[in-house]
């Protein structure tokens, strides 16, 4: 039962473009959403976060969405750029609760 | 640059020998993550420890998988006896504090292949 799902396994995106990676979730309690990226042969690094009181957190290039209502969450790249490419990690928590849930990843390549 | 460490990067065993994980986290980060990652699966969770002492291995196999930590410098989770089905990468995190909120840093992750 996956409780954090990334349906996309891949997404291919021409440099410069924009890049738009989806996450959905079924657990209504979750409050704390993150995304990390993880580049092949490293561990996933901590790339952004948002906490459900909000429905947008905005840090340069990038910019998580979330649509409570319906249990979704969107990750926009833009301009995409060459180093992008790497696989993108949707996680989720409830509470004060450590563990985090997370989704099979997205691979994102970037053309040139 | 502070980061976590992991060694070995890569592990081949044969079906039933005893496999020992390795991972130094960051210094001053109190809470350390074991995760393994296969093939169709996102993360999961194995095991975590706070200030040395486990606080969940809930989601490790008990009867094959052990975790430790014998200083705040090592982390250690051993898979006696090792199956095929234990093929995957293992990465261990740490972090400053327990909240989901503090961001976890992974280590490079080990590659076991059990034959």
């Amino acid at each position: 039962d996956q409780q954090v799902k990334q349906n996309s396994p891949s997404l291919s995106v021409q440099e410069g473009r924009i890049s738009i990676l989806n996450c959905d979730y079924t657990n209504s309690m979750f409050d704390y959403f993150l995304w990390y990226k993880k580049y092949p042969a490293e561990g996933p690094t901590f790339l952004i976060s948002i906490s459900s009181i909000k429905d947008k957190n905005e840090d340069g290039r990038f910019t998580v969405f979330l649509n409570k209502s319906a249990k979704h969450l969107s990750l926009h790249i833009v301009p995409s750029q060459p180093g992008d490419s790497a696989v993108y990690f949707c996680a989720a928590s409830k509470g004060s609760n450590y563990q985090l849930i997370w989704g099979a990843g997205t691979k994102l390549i970037i053309k040139p | 640059d502070a980061r976590v460490t992991q060694t070995p990067r890569h592990k081949v065993t044969e079906m039933g020998q005893e496999v020992t994980m390795r991972c130094q986290p960051i210094l001053g980060h109190n809470t350390v993550f074991w995760y393994r990652q296969t093939m169709m699966q996102g993360l999961e969770l194995l095991a975590y420890f706070r200030n040395r002492a486990p606080l969940d291995d809930s989601g490790m196999p008990k009867d094959r998988f052990s975790a430790e930590m014998p200083d705040a410098t090592l982390a250690t989770l051993k898979i006696q006896p090792s199956e095929p089905r234990d093929s995957a990468v293992y990465f261990c995190a740490s972090g400053r504090d327990i909240s989901s909120t503090d961001t976890q840093y992974f280590g490079p992750g080990t590659r076991l292949t059990v034959l």
